[in-house]
């Protein structure tokens, strides 16, 4: 069974400051994807990463692909209150469907 | 292009009531999906089409039915809706031809008492 986890599921984190979100995967695939959400809203695509080693960038967010590692990571650069929201990875299992972790919330604070 | 419209946006239900949520796509795209999203959780599927006329059980079937009544309509039904099932649906499709990257609806908040 495929088991896909972030962390950390909470981050707070001043602006201006680096971190990085985690995104671990349980079984072998080479699609990944990055969604935002915010509150009471819809998901909104980031990032589609579809091979190892992959990097996508889009203004202060960075997403890159492992897929020998089973590793996604979300980097966040000088960090900006309007990057507040939930991110979460998905994987593919090859049929379609799209298995998605629990979350990681940001709060960015001034 | 509207994208993925679902409706109602919201819905309150007393146990046992029965209701069906509406989702439809204007993009051509043959997959389509029926998530749900609990507090503090990602999002789990319900069940999904691959194409008109198909439609399989995903990771929590139970207490639904859908129906894909034909290419961009994908239909979910609550047949006695249970407190259980309150939560955010959202539908979903994708295109291959897009990298099988998901366009999300604006989502149905349904609560049941």
């Amino acid at each position: 069974e495929l088991k896909v986890e972030q962390n950390p599921l909470f981050l707070s984190m001043q602006e201006g400051k680096n971190y990085t979100i985690y995104c671990n995967y349980s079984t072998t695939s080479d699609r990944l994807y990055w969604y935002r959400q915010d509150p009471g809203k819809s998901l909104e695509s980031l990032f589609v990463l579809l091979s190892n080693g992959a990097v996508k960038q889009e203004g202060r967010l960075m997403a890159s692909l492992d897929t020998k590692a089973r590793l996604s990571t979300l980097h966040i650069t000088a960090a900006v209150h309007d990057l507040s929201a939930t991110y979460f990875c998905a994987v593919d299992l090859y049929t379609d469907k799209l298995i998605f972790g629990t979350g990681t919330r940001l709060q960015v604070f001034p | 292009n509207a994208g993925v419209t679902q409706t109602p946006k919201f819905q309150v239900l007393k146990t046992g009531q029965s209701m069906t949520l509406q989702c439809a796509q204007d993009m051509n795209h043959n997959s389509m999906y029926w998530y749900r999203q609990d507090p503090g959780m990602g999002l789990r599927l319900i069940y999904y089409s691959a194409s008109e006329g198909t439609t399989d059980k995903g990771e929590v079937p139970n207490g639904y039915n859908v129906s894909r009544l034909n290419k961009r309509e994908f239909s979910l039904r609550l047949e006695s809706a249970a407190p259980s099932q309150t939560s955010v649906y959202f539908c979903a499709s994708v295109s291959p031809r897009d990298s099988y990257e998901q366009y999300f609806g604006p989502g149905t908040r349904l609560t049941v008492t």
